[in-house]
């Protein structure tokens, strides 16, 4: 089972302020999702990264698959409390139904 | 797209009892996912439910405490047996639609 480490666990900052969050595995992808979940909601699907060096743009939000397939990131512009939530990074292997979720970020935007 | 319905949303269950928890999809979907969550944490996946064959599980997982059932393409449930507060959790059932997983919106669990 591919092992994914997520960092920051937690972040807290203040509406306009710029954040990343991390994706690392010592293995390689062979695709990356980031989910986003509210309380009370499962996780909803944001993007999924396949490519080495792609990188997707949603809006404010900006996913990067790193060259080697091992590490991702998603970096928030001008956050707004709408964008509270735990993110999640998630890997199926060969295998996107069955998936490995990273230990997740809680992000907190504060007005 | 699929949707998912699952329930109960919540329940509170005395330590001893059981607690099963349905999932209906909107699709025929031949694999359905169970995953447990504790608030603010991540997921970590129970077991895989495919119709017509019984479910595989996960290390630390095991049928007499997590027994699922898988009667068509578009239903399962989970059942927590003999509940303990360790089980006090959130249940999510989930489908794979094409190459994107959609998720059931839980079931949160507390055993008093």
């Amino acid at each position: 089972t591919q092992l994914l480490e997520q960092s920051p666990q937690f972040l807290s900052i203040q509406e306009g302020e710029n954040l990343t969050v991390y994706c690392n595995s010592s293995s390689v992808f062979s695709s990356l999702q980031w989910y986003r979940q509210e309380p009370g909601e499962g996780p909803v699907l944001l993007v999924t990264v396949v490519t080495g060096g792609e990188v997707k743009k949603l809006k404010r939000l900006t996913f990067q698959f790193g060259d080697a397939r091992k590490d991702s990131s998603l970096h928030i512009t001008a956050a707004q409390p709408g964008d509270t939530g735990l993110y999640l990074c998630a890997s199926g292997g060969t295998s996107y139904g069955k998936l490995t979720f990273g230990q997740g970020t809680i992000l907190t935007v504060h007005p | 797209s699929a949707v998912i319905s699952q329930k109960p949303s919540r329940d509170i269950c005395q330590r001893g009892t059981s607690l099963t928890i349905q999932c209906q999809v909107d699709s025929q979907v031949t694999m359905m996912f169970w995953y447990r969550q504790q608030p603010g944490q991540s997921l970590t996946l129970i077991a895989t439910a495919n119709q017509g064959s019984e479910a595989t599980y996960e290390s630390g997982f095991v049928i007499d405490k997590f027994p699922i059932s898988r009667p068509n393409l578009t239903f399962s449930t989970l059942t927590v047996s003999n509940m303990s507060p360790e089980d006090s959790s959130i249940y999510l059932c989930s489908v794979l639609w094409v190459t994107e997983a959609f998720f059931g919106q839980g079931t949160r669990l507390t055993v008093v």
